[in-house]
């Protein structure tokens, strides 16, 4: 049973628009969560993060929402640029620094 | 930021032999790695967590005698693959976590491919 879902396999954005990647997540007890971006035959590069005492975090053209009712969170990059273009998986702990649980991940592309 | 290098990023082995994949964290000490494996088009599956100078703990259904870890100091941890087999084909990946780091960093990743 997967922990952590990415229900949308992909995601088409035209440049300068708002792309917008969705998670969730079925663990109560998981209380931070993350973004990565992967390029193929890469190692994930951590984005940014969120702890579960916060709904809202953001850096420069990237912003998390955590909505701890629904279990959910979103991952908003904005404006969105063709260099964009990756697979970006949610990720969940159950503390900061630990062992982390992966969704399948969201391929998005960024057309000019 | 930190960097984690792997070595090698690609390796090609007949089955029935042994590899060794080589995680590094190149400016930090890392008390804590782990091992992710990803299969095409899934996530990264966790594989095991290894501390610095104690035996690694293995996610269920990861043979541990098949996949030795070893974390013999505090910037160097190894995945060895044992008579690896055609299924053992994936893309490993490792990530250091340091006393001071909030977060993982993770390595480059490495291919390995069983014939």
């Amino acid at each position: 049973d997967q922990q952590v879902k990415q229900n949308s396999p992909s995601l088409s954005v035209q440049e300068g628009r708002i792309s917008i990647l969705n998670c969730d997540y079925t663990n109560s007890m998981f209380d931070y969560f993350l973004w990565y971006k992967k390029y193929p035959a890469e190692g994930p590069t951590f984005l940014i993060s969120i702890s579960s005492i916060k709904d809202k975090n953001e850096d420069g053209r990237f912003t998390v929402f955590l909505n701890k009712s629904a279990k959910h969170l979103s991952l908003h990059i904005v404006p969105s640029q063709p260099g964009d273009s990756a697979v970006y998986f949610c990720a969940a702990s159950g503390q900061a620094g630990t062992a982390l649980i992966f969704g399948k991940g969201t391929t998005l592309s960024v057309s000019s | 930021g930190a960097v984690v290098s792997q070595h090698p990023s690609r390796v090609i082995c007949k089955s029935g032999t042994s590899v060794k994949i080589e995680c590094r964290s190149l400016d930090f000490q890392a008390t804590t790695m782990f091992w992710y494996r990803q299969f095409p088009k899934q996530s990264l599956m966790l594989m095991a967590t290894s501390n610095e100078g104690s035996k690694a703990t293995y996610e269920q259904g990861v043979e541990k005698d098949k996949f030795l870890i070893n974390h013999a100091s505090l910037t160097l941890s190894t995945l060895t693959v044992t008579s690896a087999h055609p299924e053992d084909s994936s893309f490993y990946i490792c990530s250091a976590m340091g006393l001071t780091l909030e977060t993982q960093y993770f390595g480059p990743g490495t291919r390995l491919l069983v014939l």
